[in-house]
């Protein structure tokens, strides 16, 4: 177990509802990222979080957004939701510099 | 750009029969090559980090090699429990804390 966790488990949305993921990182942990990982490939970044600001961004659109809290603990929000962000999220929580990052469980979202 | 590739996709072996897995990369200035292992629906758990060429690590049946263009990660005698998902990935210099990952490779280890 990494410390990291991850709410809801499972979550259904229809196309065009807006959906928020949500992620407490390992006691410690200051910088938290997010993740997209559609069925038989790999994780895909979304954004990083330190000290409460965005400080770096993959090729996802503007309605992927997030937050993190002085505490450290961080949401994903998603919003207009399509069909192709049916995937497993995953928040990984560090250190800074270049510490390992380590995964929570994953929230599976399904858009119908 | 950093790109990961990883093969096998699949891999299937008997119990106790010993193999390689390869992750080959390119990357602006190696911050870090990362293992991880990863159990269907569940989020991927941490096996090795790699710094630099030549660093060599273990654990248990498991060994991560590295060279400035490719990891490879041994499996000796495996048993049935190590069958999952292995997946590398890397940090660069310029991508700053993201990291870039492989397909991952898919091993089946029969008893």
């Amino acid at each position: 177990e990494t410390g990291v966790t991850q709410s809801p488990t499972h979550l259904i949305k229809t196309r065009g509802q807006q959906v928020t993921l949500r992620c407490s990182s390992q006691s410690g942990h200051n910088t938290v990222s997010w993740y997209q990982q559609a069925l038989g490939q790999g994780p895909q970044f979304i954004f990083q979080y330190y000290r409460e600001e965005e400080n770096g961004r993959g090729n996802f659109p503007p309605r992927f957004s997030g937050l993190q809290f002085p505490n450290y603990s961080s949401e994903l929000n998603v919003n207009a939701l399509e069909l192709d962000d049916s995937a497993l999220y995953l928040c990984a929580s560090r250190t800074g510099g270049r510490s390992t990052q380590y995964f929570g469980p994953g929230t599976r979202l399904t858009v119908l | 750009e950093d790109q990961v590739t990883q093969s096998p996709e699949a891999l299937r072996l008997q119990e106790g029969e010993s193999s390689s897995l390869n992750c080959s990369y390119t990357v602006s200035g190696l911050r870090g090559l990362f293992w991880y292992r990863q159990d269907p629906g569940k989020g991927p758990e941490f096996l090795f980090t790699l710094y630099s060429a030549g660093e060599e690590k273990e654990k248990e049946r498991l060994k991560a090699t590295l060279t400035k263009k490719e990891s490879f990660l041994h499996i000796t005698a495996p048993k049935p429990e190590d069958s999952a998902t292995y997946l590398c990935a890397v940090g660069g210099e310029t991508s700053g804390s993201r990291l870039t990952f492989g397909e991952g490779t898919q091993l089946t280890v029969n008893p």
